[in-house]
């Protein structure tokens, strides 16, 4: 079955290093999405793509980036980590009927 | 950009009595407005969507209303049961543009008590 991944799904970094949060999807859709989650505030929209070589920023894009090399992936790279960036980090794919499939999810604590 | 309203925060209901979620929206050219049921430990899951051709679209014991007037869409469970226990996420987008990203409301946690 087709289906979209995410790795780590834990991850406890310092202020400051760079991380890499992998999503890899099955489906060959060509739309992919980042979101964050944070208690109060449902999922937020930080960067997304509708095709290889295609990015946009989303709205909490500041200390974030994303490359589309090929249909299957879309990496979510923090710069140089913040406190503010512990969250839970959601990677989504779009199918031919606009629904939205999530992955399992990335916890992410920076210290 | 689009701003989505969710309501209440958290639900606590008997097994078996209804429950209902609101939420409004704020851009009239969104067109598409899903809902999510997140699970612990889970990604959000679509449970039913509507479109605003639509005004009431129903799947068992999950219907959803949209008014485009009023810019306001509500969830409704009925004869609930305690696997409908979970946070629920509203959403709206216009799928007609580039852009077919998500906003979400900020969740509302349903409680069923057995």
């Amino acid at each position: 079955d087709a289906e979209i991944t995410q790795s780590p799904r834990h991850k406890i970094t310092e202020t400051g290093r760079q991380v890499t949060l992998a999503c890899h999807q099955t489906w060959n859709h060509n739309n992919m999405f980042w979101y964050r989650q944070d208690l109060g505030h449902g999922l937020r929209l930080i960067h997304y793509s509708y095709g290889v070589q295609d990015t946009n920023k989303g709205e909490v894009s500041d200390g974030y980036s994303v490359s589309r090399s090929n249909t299957e992936d879309l990496p979510l790279t923090l710069e140089s980590a913040a406190s503010s960036q512990t969250s839970v980090y959601f990677c989504a794919t779009q199918g031919p009927g606009d629904t939205q499939y999530f992955g399992p999810g990335t916890r992410l604590t920076v210290l | 950009g689009e701003n989505v309203e969710q309501h209440p925060s958290t639900l606590s209901v008997q097994e078996g009595d209804s429950a209902v979620i609101k939420c409004t929206y704020s851009d009239s050219a969104s067109n598409y407005f899903p809902w999510y049921k997140q699970e612990l430990g889970k990604g959000p899951q679509l449970i039913i969507d509507i479109r605003s051709n639509v005004g009431e679209k129903k799947d068992q014991r999950i219907a959803v209303t949209l008014n485009k007037t009023a810019k306001h869409f509500s969830l409704h469970i009925t004869e609930t049961q305690p696997e409908d226990s979970a946070v629920y996420f509203c959403a709206a987008s216009r799928m007609d543009t580039g852009r077919r990203a998500l906003t979400f409301g900020s969740g509302t946690r349903l409680q069923v008590q057995p």
